[in-house]
């Protein structure tokens, strides 16, 4: 069976430090990788996803990048974080090429900018 | 207009109520549609597809309304851990992207 996981879990971090978040999936192959957002109380932004290895496209521009060294790592970077940027991020996946494209997510990591 | 519009509630109903929540989309071109579930401070969860002709998961019935575009969740029985908010997501004609709706949140209270 598949699995997403999804490291850290919480991070505290202050504003202007940068910022590393991974995401792996297990148990598939080639999937089609995301990385959300989700603001306290609000729903969910697409920030990025990735249909193969070095294949990223950004939704929304910012401060954040995502690269997609190996087929099931994904990863989120910043330079420097905003006060902005905090918020619960989201990895998810789902099976590329089919027509049901639900999508699977990790567990999220919870981010606050100080 | 939003792509995809949902009441946020939050819905508070007792025990055993029945409610539904509608869920309206702006692509007429979508595909492919979807209720998640997701509990306070926790990831979404698939709760259940929803197909064409509707289709219904124990105490969850879901409906899709082409025309009108718009898609349904039936809850019938609440229980007290069907507590959460409850995501609408609609997918267009690519096979790569959904979109989420902001959410309605339920409180079942006893």
């Amino acid at each position: 069976s598949q699995t997403i996981h999804q490291w850290p879990a919480t991070l505290v971090q202050p504003v202007g430090s940068p910022l590393s978040l991974e995401c792996t999936v297990e148990g598939t192959s080639n999937p089609n990788l995301y990385w959300y957002r989700q603001a306290a109380g609000r729903g969910l932004q697409l920030l990025f996803y990735s249909v193969g290895i070095g294949q990223i496209s950004s939704e929304v521009p910012q401060n954040l990048s995502a690269s997609r060294p190996q087929d099931r790592q994904f990863i989120l970077s910043s330079k420097k974080l905003l006060l902005s940027d905090s918020g619960f991020y989201l990895c998810a996946w789902n099976l590329r090429g089919t027509s049901a494209n639900t999508q699977y997510f990790g567990p999220g990591t919870r981010l606050t900018v100080l | 207009r939003k792509e995809v519009e949902q009441d946020p509630g939050p819905f508070n109903v007792p025990e055993g109520a029945t409610v539904a929540f509608n869920c309206t989309y702006s692509n007429s071109a979508s595909q492919s549609f979807f209720w998640y579930r997701q509990d306070c401070r926790k990831e979404p969860k698939l709760l259940m597809s929803v197909y064409s002709s509707g289709n219904e998961d124990g105490r969850f019935t879901a409906q899709l309304n082409r025309a009108s575009q718009y898609i349904s969740l039936l809850i019938r029985d609440s229980k007290l851990s069907d507590s959460a908010t409850y995501l609408c997501v609609v997918g267009p004609n690519s096979y790569d992207k959904v979109i989420f709706g902001p959410g309605t949140s339920l409180s079942v209270i006893p």
